[in-house]
């Protein structure tokens, strides 16, 4: 089975501090996503990344950032998290090659901002 | 552009009783529909898809949809309702040229004993 792992449950920070949100696959998958959920919106695409070294933004990319530089693990950098970034905050992964099979994710990090 | 509607925030269903919970899309091209269910403070699991060929899709825990291309609808169904069914379901689409998913904004199932 496809693992994604997230490395913190729960995190709790303070506004303006810079913070690091770690996801890790384990099934050689290119296909790396950050989402956010928030009731009533559903899940947002914030950055995908196809393989190493490469990022794409998606629908909400502002006051984020993201780092690949290994396969297997995607990084998500709050450069100054904000309260509105409280959030709980999802990554999944996806093979490349079939690319009409399911996204799988982690269990996902949930994130106040003080 | 690619979108999901999934119209009711909350189903209410009684244990043993059929459930439908809707779920409609907007493509340009051939959309990629999938539906993934989300238990108390864990991530998505995967239910079912569908991709081509028979409209009706069978998937994970007795779970099935049907596809409806002129309605542009991809309705989740269950012939009898658990309680360890209540979760927060979502619908997702992809349309074809496109790389990623787009979510609808989660239907709560509520089942009663």
């Amino acid at each position: 089975d496809v693992k994604v792992t997230q490395s913190s449950r729960y995190l709790v920070k303070r506004t303006g501090e810079k913070v690091f949100l770690e996801c890790v696959q384990d099934m050689d998958h290119e296909n790396m996503f950050w989402y956010r959920q928030d009731p009533g919106l559903g899940l947002r695409l914030i950055y995908f990344s196809y393989d190493v070294k490469m990022k794409e933004k998606g629908d909400i990319p502002e006051g984020y950032s993201v780092s690949r530089e290994k396969k297997e693990r995607f990084s998500l950098i709050l450069e100054s998290a904000s309260t509105n970034q409280t959030s709980m905050y999802l990554c999944a992964s996806r093979s490349a090659q079939h690319s009409n099979q399911p996204q799988h994710f982690g269990d996902g990090t949930r994130l106040s901002i003080l | 552009a690619q979108s999901v509607a999934q119209p009711e925030d909350q189903v209410n269903v009684a244990e043993g009783n059929p459930l439908t919970v809707k779920c409609t899309y907007s493509v340009s091209g051939n959309p990629y529909l999938f539906w993934y269910v989300q238990y108390p403070n864990r991530g998505l699991q995967f239910l079912l898809k569908y991709i081509t060929g028979d409209n009706l899709v069978k998937g994970s825990y007795g779970f099935e949809a049907e596809f409806n291309k002129s309605q542009t609808s991809f309705h989740l169904k269950k012939p009898s309702a658990l309680v360890s069914d209540s979760a927060l379901y979502f619908c997702a689409v992809r349309d074809t040229g496109y790389s990623t998913l787009t979510f609808g904004k989660g239907t709560m199932l509520l089942v009663s004993p």
